[in-house]
């Protein structure tokens, strides 16, 4: 079974720093993806980034980038430039490719950006 | 494509009633899936459907929770009786299977059972 962990749970920075998010997981399978969501206090899932385990290069989306440390089975995600919009839950998720999109959720991460 | 929707967006009920869920997944998705989102444990898969059939249910608590898909544009997760602790918020979620595209969330409902 795959489990993913965060052991930050709650977060907080200031406006324009930058903010590590951590999280990590347990597999015996070698093809699979990791997320990162976001979840507003909206209460929407919204998906910030994925990274494919196969793909050595990290994951970016502008101001969101992650370090995927496949051995270390490690994969956090940097936010650059925080704010205030960016204060949310943040879930680690794990999927095995194959078949159905099942993920797997870490407990989340709830950062607040300070003004 | 509106996206998923579900209803209703908050759902407040009495313990021992029947409450149900409904979900529209994204026209031309095949794969549907329950989550359970608690303060304790976080996110959870209750169920998830492929083409309109039940694959795996071992997520689903108790017998109480039952879940359906009657057609590929409809799905529903009932409880009954509720109880206080099924206070949570359940999410549906759909993709197309195999296409390792991303899960699209709906917007959740908010069930109160007190």
């Amino acid at each position: 079974a795959q489990t993913v962990t965060q052991s930050q749970p709650e977060m907080s920075v200031q406006e324009a720093e930058t903010v590590t998010l951590s999280c990590t997981y347990d597999t015996s399978e070698n093809n699979y993806y990791l997320f990162w969501y976001k979840q507003p206090p909206s209460r929407q899932m919204i998906l910030v980034i994925r990274q494919e385990a196969y793909k050595q290069q990290n994951a970016t989306e502008n101001r969101f980038s992650v370090n995927f440390q496949k051995a270390a089975k490690s994969f956090s995600l940097k936010i650059s430039d925080s704010q205030l919009g960016d204060t949310a839950m943040y879930f680690c998720a794990f999927m095995i490719i194959q078949g159905a999109q099942k993920l797997v959720f870490g407990q989340g991460t709830r950062l607040t950006i300070n003004p | 494509d509106a996206g998923v929707i579900q209803s209703p967006r908050h759902e407040v009920t009495e313990m021992g009633q029947e409450v149900t869920l409904r979900c529209k997944p994204i026209s031309g998705h095949n794969s549907l899936f329950w989550y359970r989102q608690t303060m304790m444990r976080g996110l959870e898969l209750l169920i998830y459907f492929n083409n309109n059939v039940p694959i795996d249910d071992s997520g689903m608590p108790e017998d109480r929770f039952s879940a359906k898909m009657p057609n590929a544009s409809f799905s529903t997760l009932k409880i009954q009786p509720s109880e206080p602790r099924d206070s949570a918020v359940y999410f549906c979620a759909s993709s197309l299977w195999g296409s390792n595209e991303k899960l699209f969330f709906g917007s959740g409902t908010q069930l109160s059972v007190l």
